[in-house]
Parts: structure tokens; C-alpha cells; sequence
């Protein structure tokens, strides 16, 4: 069956550092792949998305490359803000399925 | 502004009542989502409803009893619960069930069962 994978948290890390949160996968078609964030006390909600290999998927500074080679969707960001704490969920759909959520990664931005 | 409501967005309760969640979409979606979300397992799907018709069903005991009365409300129906069912319950909805498509989701719930 499909799966993600992510990394432990809590990843804390100063303002301004780069940031690298690790997703794999494993389906068995071709899925899209998603990144989804919540923020504290708050739903989830997308943040960016990949639809097809090498798509790369950005909002807000996040970025996520479509690995097809490596079963990968890390999402990464240049400059962190204090304003990006939260919890980073990668998922992916497969058609006929429904979304495929991982254990999802907390992140901790200090000043 | 995410376009779906939950309702209570706190909740405690006893063993032996029974309560009901509210959840109300605006964004004229066809597919509603119940999730659980807790410590131990971060993102379960509950059940999928498409155009009000029940679609999956991932093993959730029977003392959750949803309902979809009409594609923009869906509800979670409580009774006996126990304390290990205390998690946050999350609504989402999206265009349609099984086509990928971006989910939207609520505030949640927060559920404590003394």
C-alpha cells in the first residue's frame, strides 16, 4: 500500500537558518504529492503541491522538488521566519485512493 | 478563513454521554472528511463522505456514528466514549473524493473523555 515518510520532530532552528524537512514515499502508481501546514490551534491547509516528476512545487518560500528517482518531496526554505512554527504534513494521493498523510514534523523557528 | 466551521470547538465529556460535532463547509465542495488526530497517530481519516454518500469507512468503532444530511453539513455522533478516543477531530471537504484535490479543513475539535 502507499506511504510517507518524514522526518522526527521537533526540528527547532534559529530565525533566518535554512530549513529542510525530509519526505519519501512509497506508491504504487504515480501520485501528487502534497505538502500541507498547521498552524498552532489551527486546521491543516496546502501549502504547496507537485503534480508530475521534477515538478517543483513553492509558496511563501517553501520550495518541494518531485524526486521520482529517489521517492523523495523534501520541502526546504532559504530564511526561516519565527512565523513558520508549526507542523509540516506530507502526503500523496494515488488515484483511486484517498489522501495519504505522514506523521507530520514540528517545527520550532526561535529569535 | 478557510471556509469550514467546526462546532464546539472544545468539548468534555463524560463516559456515558452523548454529544455531536458539528461541521458546515462554504466553499460548495462535494466530498466531507472526518479525521482524528492525537499523539500517537498523527492524521486518521474516520470517513469520507461523497455527494452525502458514505465512501470509506477505515475501521472506526461504532460508538462514532456520522451523518451527512446534505453536502455542505456533516456531523460526528458520540456516545460511550472512552478516554483514549480524547483527540482533536478535524472536518475537511474538498471538490470531489477520489480526484487529489486540495482539502480544506476546519479548526477542529478538541475532545477530552474524562
Amino acid at each position: 500500500g502507499n506511504s510517507v515518510t518524514q522526518m522526527e520532530g521537533p526540528v527547532t532552528l534559529s530565525e533566518e537558518a535554512f530549513l529542510t524537512i525530509n519526505c519519501t514515499y512509497t506508491a504504487t502508481g504515480y501520485p501528487s504529492l502534497f505538502w500541507y501546514v498547521q498552524y498552532p490551534g489551527e486546521g491543516l491547509q496546502l501549502l504547496l503541491k507537485a503534480t508530475k516528476a521534477d515538478d517543483k512545487g513553492s509558496n511563501k518560500g517553501f520550495e518541494a522538488t518531485y524526486r521520482k528517482e529517489t521517492t523523495s518531496f523534501h520541502l526546504e526554505k532559504g530564511s526561516v521566519q519565527v512565523s513558520d512554527s508549526a507542523v509540516y504534513f506530507c502526503a500523496l494521493f494515488d488515484a483511486g485512493n484517498m489522501l495519504t498523510f505522514g506523521g507530520g514534523t514540528r517545527l520550532m523557528v526561535k529569535p | 478563513e478557510t471556509g469550514v466551521t467546526q462546532t464546539p470547538r472544545h468539548l468534555v465529556m463524560g463516559m456515558t454521554n452523548k454529544k455531536s460535532l458539528k461541521c458546515e463547509q462554504h466553499l460548495g465542495h462535494n466530498a466531507m472528511y472526518w479525521y482524528k488526530q492525537s499523539a500517537k497517530k498523527p492524521l486518521e481519516l474516520m470517513f469520507v463522505y461523497s455527494l452525502e454518500e458514505r465512501v470509506e469507512n477505515n475501521s472506526v468503532p461504532s460508538r462514532f456514528s456520522p451523518e451527512c444530511p446534505n453536502s455542505s453539513h456533516l456531523f460526528l455522533h458520540l456516545h460511550t466514549l472512552q478516554p483514549e478516543d480524547s483527540a482533536l477531530y478535524l472536518c475537511a471537504s474538498s471538490q470531489d473524493a477520489l480526484a487529489g484535490d486540495t482539502q480544506y479543513f476546519g479548526p477542529g475539535t478538541r475532545l477530552t473523555v474524562l
